[in-house]
């Protein structure tokens, strides 16, 4: 069956540094990935979607590229903020119609001042 | 726009009581989602709903049935609630298919003692 992988320690960083986030994943190959991010007692939000044949996108401080060789996305929040601490996730869509996504555990990010 | 809200918020409940969660959204979506989300599970797809009118089990559908009452509402009932259903549930929509994005409820969060 298809297993994402993320970061599964907290991420620590100074604020203004660059945050990256991974996400991995095996077997099949998604036609689409998305990020999300979820605060503490929060639904997720969306935040990037990628599709397969694309190598990156950006969306202000955000960039995720994916590399479908190597199975990976990567997710970068550039001058980071203590605002963007939070847990991000990776979701995998592999049907392409965004109907049965696979999630990833996500990663947990702390941006200290 | 309210986006997507849910009813109850917390909710405590003794084995073998039933329940039903509520989940309505106000931007015209057909498509909607019941998930669950366990540590160190991440989240997992309960029922969907592609459309008015039908359901379809996710990966996870024991213990549970879903009714889309029409295109706003979509309901989540425990029969014969279990310690293992003490979860959180998010309730999602979308317009579905390709590039649509979901988009998230504050979640319900239940004990089953």
């Amino acid at each position: 069956s298809q297993k994402i992988e993320q970061n599964s320690e907290a991420l620590n960083i100074q604020e203004g540094k660059t945050a990256t986030l991974t996400c991995n994943y095996t077997n099949y190959s998604p036609a689409y990935l998305q990020w999300y991010r979820q605060d503490p007692g929060r639904g997720p939000v969306f935040l990037l979607l990628i599709r397969e044949n694309e190598k990156e996108k950006r969306k202000e401080r955000l960039k995720v590229t994916f590399d479908t060789t190597l199975k990976q996305s990567l997710f970068h929040i550039t001058a980071s903020q203590p605002a963007d601490s939070a847990t991000y996730l990776c979701a995998l869509d592999i049907d392409g119609n965004n109907r049965k996504l696979i999630w990833g555990l996500g990663t947990s990010l702390a941006v200290n001042p | 726009n309210a986006g997507v809200t849910q009813t109850p918020k917390f909710q405590v409940l003794k084995t073998g009581q039933s329940m039903t969660l509520q989940c309505a959204q106000d931007m015209n979506h057909n498509s909607m989602y019941w998930y669950r989300q366990d540590p160190g599970m991440g989240l997992r797809l309960i029922y969907y709903s592609a459309s008015e009118g039908t359901t379809d089990k996710g990966e996870v559908p024991n213990g549970y049935n879903v009714s889309r009452l029409n295109k706003r509402e979509f309901s989540l009932r425990l029969e014969s609630a279990a310690p293992s259903q003490t979860s959180v549930y998010f309730c999602a929509s979308n317009v579905a298919g390709a590039q649509e994005t979901q988009y998230f409820g504050p979640g319900t969060r239940l004990l089953v003692l």
